[in-house]
């Protein structure tokens, strides 16, 4: 079965700069890579995808790029703020990575 | 984005007692349902997978007979943790998936069900 490995863990930056996450997975059969957002408490939400038809994606400060050949896909936060600090988890398809956790230091 | 409704959001029931969870898509037909058990500071589990109408395709680990999951109608999937006990105590959380294109869906997320088994 797809697996899915995320990293860093934990990522603190200070608020303005740019934040990088990166996800591997296995399954080349795999489309589908959603990112979600999720808050203290809260369900996760999806902020961005990208379909295996597309290299980049982007929507405001939140873009993701995708390498089918090489089984990876990354997720950029450009200009962070404070209300970025959340756990961030990449999926294929239906598997989840492990999340990192997002620090924006003001 | 399309509406999920999960209940209830917050359940606590004795140990060895039952309980359902129901999964609802609001405005769309879920094609395929998952449900998802998360531990605290921890990633999203995949449980099973449930297609309208079929048997769900539980994970490997995951025991089909204590965690029964129905999937009825395209907007409507339940979980029932029967015979709870305290180790089943956790954050679950089901997610409805459309299909936009051939081969991709859309998956959104319910709110979540804190279960404790006391």
């Amino acid at each position: 079965g797809e697996n899915v490995e995320q990293h860093p863990s934990t990522l603190s930056v200070q608020e303005g700069d740019s934040a990088v996450i990166k996800c591997t997975y296995s399954d080349s059969a795999s489309n589908y890579f959603p990112w979600y957002k999720q808050e203290l408490g809260k369900r996760p939400q999806l902020i961005i995808d990208i379909r295996s038809n597309v290299g980049e994606k982007k929507d405001q400060r939140i873009a993701v790029t995708l390498n089918k050949t090489a089984k990876h896909f990354s997720l950029h936060i450009t200009e962070t703020q404070p209300e970025d600090s959340a756990v961030y988890f990449c999926a294929a398809s239906s598997v989840f990575g492990p999340g990192t956790r997002l620090s924006v230091l003001p | 984005g399309a509406v999920v409704s999960q209940h209830p959001s917050r359940v606590i029931c004795k140990s060895g007692t039952s309980v359902k969870i129901e999964c609802r898509s609001l405005d769309f037909q879920a094609t395929t349902m998952f449900w998802y058990r998360q531990f605290p500071k921890q990633s999203l589990m995949l449980m099973a997978t449930s297609n309208e109408g079929s048997k769900a395709t539980y994970e490997q680990g995951v025991e089909k007979d204590k965690f029964l999951i129905n999937h009825a109608s395209l907007t409507l999937s339940t979980l029932t943790v029967t015979s709870a006990h305290p180790e089943d105590s956790s954050f679950y959380i089901c997610s409805a998936a459309r299909v936009l294109l051939i081969l991709t869906t859309e998956a959104f997320f319910g709110q979540g069900t804190r279960l404790t088994v006391v």
